[in-house]
């Protein structure tokens, strides 16, 4: 089965700290992606990063970096000196081979206060 | 440009009303999906399309219709709408299901507010 995991429900954390929002994910494929969306308050959800299972290379770009580890099935999702603009929803997904879906996450709604 | 769009914005139902929910992408893309977003569920997969002319169900596709009779447009449709079906619907769409074109990435209309009373 493929399912997607996001414990941390709601997150707060002051300006400028550090927050890692967790990603676990499952599944049988063996050739999959992952994708990290942010919802603002706004409501649009917007495209973030997306990750192959064969990169296990992590990324950054900006404030914005991304651990993947296989070992783990884990996305982990961590911005750097947060500011307010970074309240949002944050979605992890995956979508394998197998299946012609992305299955989403359930969501960590962040609240990052001035 | 504009993406993918969703018309309309917000819509209040009566039980029992039906309506049809339009989205629209100038992308070109192939496959194209209806979400519903609710209270701590995340999105839900109600129905997607891999191509002009085809749909499948997803997660909860119980009390929906969709058809796509053209590439860039994809329907919703509520037949006899239930308060249970109070959500915000997300239309997305993506070029392919290829991995190895990296072009999979889902991208998302801005959402349309339903409340059914």
């Amino acid at each position: 089965a493929q399912k997607v995991t996001q414990a941390q429900t709601e997150i707060s954390v002051v300006e400028k700290e550090d927050v890692t929002l967790d990603c676990v994910y499952e599944t049988r494929d063996t050739t999959y992606y992952l994708f990290w969306y942010k919802q603002p308050p706004s409501g649009e959800l917007v495209f973030l990063i997306r990750r192959n299972s064969f990169d296990e290379q992590n990324e950054i770009s900006g404030r914005y970096s991304w651990n993947f580890q296989k070992s783990t099935s884990s996305f982990n999702f961590t911005i750097t000196a947060s500011q307010v603009v970074d309240s949002a929803v944050y979605f992890c997904a995956l979508r394998g081979t197998s299946y012609d879906k992305v299955i989403f996450g359930p969501g960590t709604s962040l609240s990052v206060i001035p | 440009n504009a993406g993918v769009t969703q018309t309309p914005k917000f819509r209040v139902l009566k039980t029992g009303q039906s309506m049809t929910l339009l989205c629209a992408q100038d992308m070109n893309h192939e496959y194209m999906y209806w979400y519903r977003q609710d209270p701590g569920m995340g999105l839900r997969l109600i129905h997607y399309s891999v191509g002009e002319g085809t749909t499948a169900k997803g997660e909860v596709p119980d009390g929906y219709n969709v058809s796509r009779l053209k590439k860039q447009n994809f329907l919703l449709g509520l037949e006899s709408a239930a308060p249970s079906q109070t959500s915000v619907y997300f239309c997305a769409s993506s070029y392919s299901t290829s991995m190895t074109s990296g072009s999979e990435t889902q991208y998302f209309g801005p959402g349309t507010r339903l409340l059914v009373l």
